[in-house]
């Protein structure tokens, strides 16, 4: 099973500020990554696709990067509406595979 | 558009089997599979495993094998995931989910069912 871990577990940030989540892979899955965003009670709500495509209806302020092993999902302009936890998921093969998670919280 | 709509909140006794059910719109059922993913309170997503609602085909996680079976419908594009011999520790939201119609996203789950909350006590 392909492992994937996040760093970090978690961050303190301001409005407006630019936040950076590390997703690693334990073998190479090329471009095949997606990133969650997850609120309280919710379900899951798809940001990322193939590492770097926004999904549709998704704010521009969010993007993807990485291919192989590493990965980055970068907030450029953190709102109010973006505190929340993320997950990667790797979208190579079976098992799906997520990330732990990173809990973005107000500083 | 698409939708799925899943069955409401269950509680079981430790030992008892649960079925959540999951209904599909606005996409041709037979067209795609269906995964499971389950979150525990507090904790991160689990995929539990995934159907074929072309042919019936599964794959499970390992851990769940033997004691989970999945299942579809396609006269009422519904897809069902039963649990049996349920434990304390599979008190847990379960979400059904269908990747996105994207090649390039491959397993990608862009669309999911609004979660059923699971309890297991005694």
């Amino acid at each position: 099973d392909i492992q994937m871990t996040q760093s970090p577990s978690s961050v303190s940030a301001s409005v407006g500020d630019r936040v950076t989540i590390t997703c690693r892979a334990s073998q190479g899955i090329s471009s095949w990554l997606a990133w969650y965003q997850q609120k309280p009670g919710k379900a899951p709500k798809l940001l990322i696709y193939a590492a770097s495509s926004l999904q549709s209806g998704v704010p521009s302020r969010f993007s993807g990067s990485g291919s192989g092993t590493d990965f980055t999902l970068t907030i450029s302009s953190l709102q109010p509406e973006d505190f929340a936890t993320y997950y990667c998921q790797q979208a190579n093969s079976f098992p799906i595979t997520f990330g732990p998670g990173t809990k973005v919280d107000i500083k | 558009q698409v939708q799925l709509v899943q069955s409401g909140a269950e509680v079981k006794k430790p030992g008892a089997s649960v079925k959540v059910s999951c209904k599909a719109s606005g996409y041709t059922f037979t067209s795609y599979g269906i995964s499971w993913v389950r979150q525990a309170p507090g904790q991160g997503l689990e995929w539990m495993g995934w159907i074929s609602a072309y042919n019936g085909n599964t794959n499970y996680a390992q851990k769940l094998q033997g004691r989970v079976t999945m299942t579809t419908d396609t006269s009422t594009s519904t897809a069902y995931m039963e649990l049996r011999s349920l434990r304390s520790d599979d008190t847990a939201v379960y979400y059904c989910a269908r990747r996105l119609q994207i090649a390039a996203a491959g397993t990608t789950l862009g669309y999911w069912g609004q979660g059923t909350l699971v309890t297991v006590s005694s």
